[in-house]
């Protein structure tokens, strides 16, 4: 399947700094790819849609202002955790959909995810 | 209510057993359905995508009843590797196709 990374793996960072999340398609263009946040012991949450060449679709309760997406190219989607707080400690993760795939169901690859602890 | 709903579990189970997993979903403007698998700290896995007409793989079973809004996941002869999390997923087919994950079952597979 296709390879999707993501970086950094893990970070630590002190409450009140941002901190951004690549996400990257190596061996496909994606056109759209998704951010997802998943809480221990919890189900991945959608937090928004990042459209490549204009702006993220972002889920019902998910701060735009707080949390910033850039799709600027089709491998790369970036996240950026603005003044962080212990609150958004959590997993990150991206996946892309390979649009020009013929896949009937247009499959998702994941990247392995980003854990933030705020300290 | 959840869109996808599981029992959380933990199924605990002897190696070589039979689990079967069930998950409901409320949304009818689901289409596409699949189940995944994560293991801990990692990212979710596709497992399968579920048809009506069922699907199997090796020792998987996947089945959907679209009248009562029921996906079910068959593992038979269960081994170790086996135990993660199973996550049961929708997808609809219009619009941004984002994915909507249950919440997951654990199962962990005992020597």
């Amino acid at each position: 399947g296709a390879v999707v990374s993501q970086h950094p793996s893990w970070v630590i960072c002190k409450s009140g700094t941002s901190v951004k999340i690549e996400c990257r398609s190596l061996d496909f263009q994606a056109t759209t790819m998704f951010w997802y946040r998943q809480f221990p012991k919890q189900s991945l949450m959608l937090m928004a849609t990042s459209n490549e060449g204009s702006k993220a679709t972002y889920e019902q309760g998910v701060e735009k202002d707080k949390f910033l997406i850039n799709h600027a190219s089709l491998t790369l989607s970036t996240l950026t955790v603005t003044s962080a707080h212990p609150e958004d400690s959590s997993f990150y993760i991206c996946s892309a959909r390979d649009n020009l795939a013929q896949s009937s169901y247009n499959e998702q690859f994941f990247g392995p995810g980003t854990r933030l602890t705020v300290l | 209510r959840k869109e996808v709903e599981q029992d959380p579990g933990p199924f605990n189970v002897p190696e070589g057993a039979t689990v079967a997993f069930n998950c409901t979903y409320s949304n009818s403007a689901s289409q596409s359905f699949f189940w995944y698998r994560q293991d801990c700290r990692k990212e979710p896995k596709l497992l399968m995508s579920v048809y009506s007409s069922g699907n199997e793989d090796g020792r998987f079973t996947a089945q959907l009843n679209r009248a009562s809004q029921y996906i079910s996941l068959l593992i038979r002869d269960s081994k170790l590797s086996d135990s993660a999390t199973y996550l049961c997923v929708s997808q609809r087919d219009t619009g941004r196709r984002a994915l909507t994950f249950g919440s997951g079952t654990r199962l962990q597979v005992q020597p």
